[in-house]
């Protein structure tokens, strides 16, 4: 079965502190993808990963940084979170597209953060 | 740049009843994907359907259809019999067909799946 996971379901941080999201697949997806789900907002992209050590900025990056080591971990890193950053945060995988067609994001249960 | 605007933020429906959740997009490009995706409460978001621009024919997964209208830029989805699982938030979503597979979603429509 194809599996998307991520470190944490829940996570309480203090406002200024360095927060780690992590997500690992297993699928040898080659794309991940941190989204950032809020009510209203529906899901917007951070950052995506088209392969190890590449990244891209999403819609919505500021505040955020990403690290791609391997292939099958993507991290998402809060410098210094703030309240703002309260969220929930999605991460999901795909294959890589071959002759332009669509290959299906496979997302994980998300962590709910919590920035005091 | 893509817009994707689902107008319904919540709905309910009969059990056994059928439903439609509507999806306008605006684009420039001719050649994409839409999708419906599913986040049933306190799980995991799933595809439900696609479907690709340069096919007439509508995308139809067992009770899941969808009406797809290019030249309106309208993707609604049409669920029937209902289901109690049915119970979720549901996603409209768009991506262009060449390049990275970056998603732009809808800001989701709840359903309620009333026994």
């Amino acid at each position: 079965d194809v599996k998307v996971t991520q470190s944490s379901r829940y996570l309480v941080k203090r406002t200024g502190e360095k927060v780690f999201l992590e997500c690992v697949q297993d699928m040898d997806h080659e794309n991940m993808f941190w989204y950032r789900q809020d009510p209203g907002l529906g899901l917007r992209l951070i950052y995506f990963s088209y392969d190890v050590k590449m990244k891209e900025k999403g819609d919505i990056p500021e505040g955020y940084s990403v690290s791609r080591e391997k292939k099958e971990r993507f991290s998402l890193i809060l410098e210094s979170a703030s309240t703002n950053q309260t969220s929930m945060y999605l991460c999901a995988s795909s294959h890589d597209r071959l002759g332009g067609s669509y290959n299906e994001q496979f997302f994980g249960p998300g962590t709910r953060l919590t920035v005091l | 740049a893509q817009t994707v605007t689902q107008s319904q933020p919540e709905m309910s429906v009969q059990e056994a009843e059928t439903v439609t959740l509507s999806c306008t997009y605006d684009t420039s490009e001719s050649n994409y994907y839409l999708f419906w995706y599913k986040q049933p409460p306190s799980r995991q978001m799933i595809l439900v359907i696609r479907q690709e621009a340069y096919k007439q024919q509508n995308a139809t997964e067992n009770r899941f259809s969808v009406n797809f209208q290019k030249a309106a830029k309208s993707f609604s989805l049409k669920i029937s019999d209902s289901q109690l699982g049915d119970t979720a938030m549901y996603f409209c979503a768009f991506t262009e067909r060449g390049g990275y597979q970056k998603v732009t979603f809808g800001i989701g429509t709840k359903l309620q799946v009333i026994p």
